[in-house]
Order: structure tokens, then C-alpha cells, then sequence
């Protein structure tokens, strides 16, 4: 089982509409939660943090977590093409004063005119 | 506030040379990371510096790639002699320090140096 999962796609939604986006993870003991979108060739660009249970919300953007599901999700609403992008789903996992992010393989969305 | 600069940004080279990476993290940030990508995997952790200390070198592949920090502003990733399964892209990522018991700040990543080895 891989420490973070998440669909590959491609996620393919019509312009304006909702992208859901989700991630699950295998350690309980996380406790920070991030979402990046990458455009291709690009680097990850940070869109979302969330560090409690419940729902953040930041412009068009909602990132959702469950810890007791171990489960991380990002809302985008009114979706536009330049949304198109791999959105990666990161958790972080520190002990002391180390800490390195664990990452999925990201899901590929197309948001289509 | 300028961000993270990595250099180069491509690199090709044959098998058994060595290449030398540079990051600069964002200024004022001690935390400096270093990650790989290699074609169709998910971003893979390297290791972590705070300042100059390597705090977690967990994730490095083998002892052909050494990290330095020298005096905790930029840092170099060094592979040699390289290898073919080097190839992929490397980035890395600064934040600032963790303030108490509070959970740590989010990392900022640079554009990457694209390394083929060939």
C-alpha cells in the first residue's frame, strides 16, 4: 500500500464546473496536509494547507480532511482551463526538527471549454 | 522576496561523470530540502537541512550522492559517479523554522534541474 494515494485520471470537467479531488493516507500519525499543482514541466506550486479536521476554504479553492478516514480532498469551483494542471496531494511527517513531505503520484485534471 | 533558484536547469551527462546541483532557498529560510522525481514515480524525499545540520538523510539513494550546506545558505547535491537510474528531475524546497510546538510551515519549491545521464 502506498503511503499516499491518489487517482491518477485524467479528471476531465466541463469549464465552471466543481473539480473534487481526493487523497487518501496510511500514517495516522500525520498531521499536516498539503496540496500542490504542478503544470507540466513545471514545479509544485502551493495552493492549499490544512492542518485540522474540517473544511479551509481560500478563493475558489476548499481543501476537506477526516483524519479518522485518512482522507484529504480539494474542492476547485467555477473550474477554469487554466486549472489544468497535476494537482499532488502531500502529507508531512516530522519527528522532532526533521521533516520531509511523502507524496502521491497526483491526479491530472483537464477542465475542457 | 525572491524564490527558490535552483541551477542548472538541464543537465546531460554520461554515465560515470559527476554533476554538481545548486539550490537557494528562499532567504531567511533555515529548513532546506531536497527531492527527486524520476519518470512516472511520485516526488521522492531526499534529506532535510536546518541550517547546515542534515536533520534526516533517510531518503538519499546510495553513498554516490552527497549533500552539503556550508554555512546554512545554499546548498549542493553532488552525484558522482553518475549513474543511468539518476536520471529525473531534482528540486528543492525551503520553509522557515518551526516556532514551538506548532506544526511545520509549508515548503516552497524551486523549478528543478532537469538530469539526464545518458
Amino acid at each position: 500500500q502506498k503511503e499516499v494515494e491518489q487517482n491518477s485520471g485524467p479528471l476531465s470537467v466541463p469549464e465552471g464546473a466543481i473539480a473534487s479531488l481526493n487523497c487518501t493516507y496510511s500514517d495516522r500519525g500525520s498531521q499536516s496536509f498539503f496540496w500542490y499543482r504542478q503544470y507540466s514541466g513545471k514545479s509544485p506550486e502551493l495552493i492549499m494547507s490544512i492542518y485540522s479536521n474540517g473544511d479551509k476554504e481560500d478563493g475558489r479553492f476548499t481543501a476537506q480532511l477526516n483524519k479518522a478516514s485518512q482522507y484529504v480532498s480539494l474542492l476547485i469551483r467555477d473550474s477554469q482551463p487554466s486549472d489544468s494542471a497535476t494537482y499532488l496531494c502531500a502529507v508531512n511527517q516530522y519527528t522532532g526538527t526533521a521533516s520531509k513531505l511523502t507524496f502521491g503520484t497526483g491526479t491530472r485534471l483537464q477542465v475542457t471549454l | 522576496e525572491a524564490g527558490v533558484t535552483q541551477f542548472p536547469s538541464h543537465s546531460v551527462i554520461e554515465k560515470g561523470q559527476t554533476v554538481t546541483l545548486r539550490c537557494d532557498p528562499i532567504s531567511g529560510h533555515d529548513n532546506l530540502y531536497w527531492y527527486r522525481r524520476v519518470m512516472g514515480k511520485e516526488i521522492k524525499f531526499l534529506l532535510h537541512f536546518v541550517k547546515e545540520s542534515k536533520q534526516d538523510e533517510s531518503g538519499m539513494p546510495n553513498n554516490r550522492f552527497l549533500a552539503e550546506r556550508t554555512g546554512g545558505t545554499y546548498s549542493t547535491l553532488k552525484v558522482q559517479p553518475a549513474e543511468l537510474e539518476d536520471s529525473g528531475v531534482y528540486f528543492c524546497a525551503s520553509s522557515r523554522s518551526r516556532v514551538g510546538g506548532r506544526p511545520p510551515y509549508e515548503q516552497y519549491f524551486g523549478p528543478g534541474t532537469r538530469l539526464t545521464v545518458t
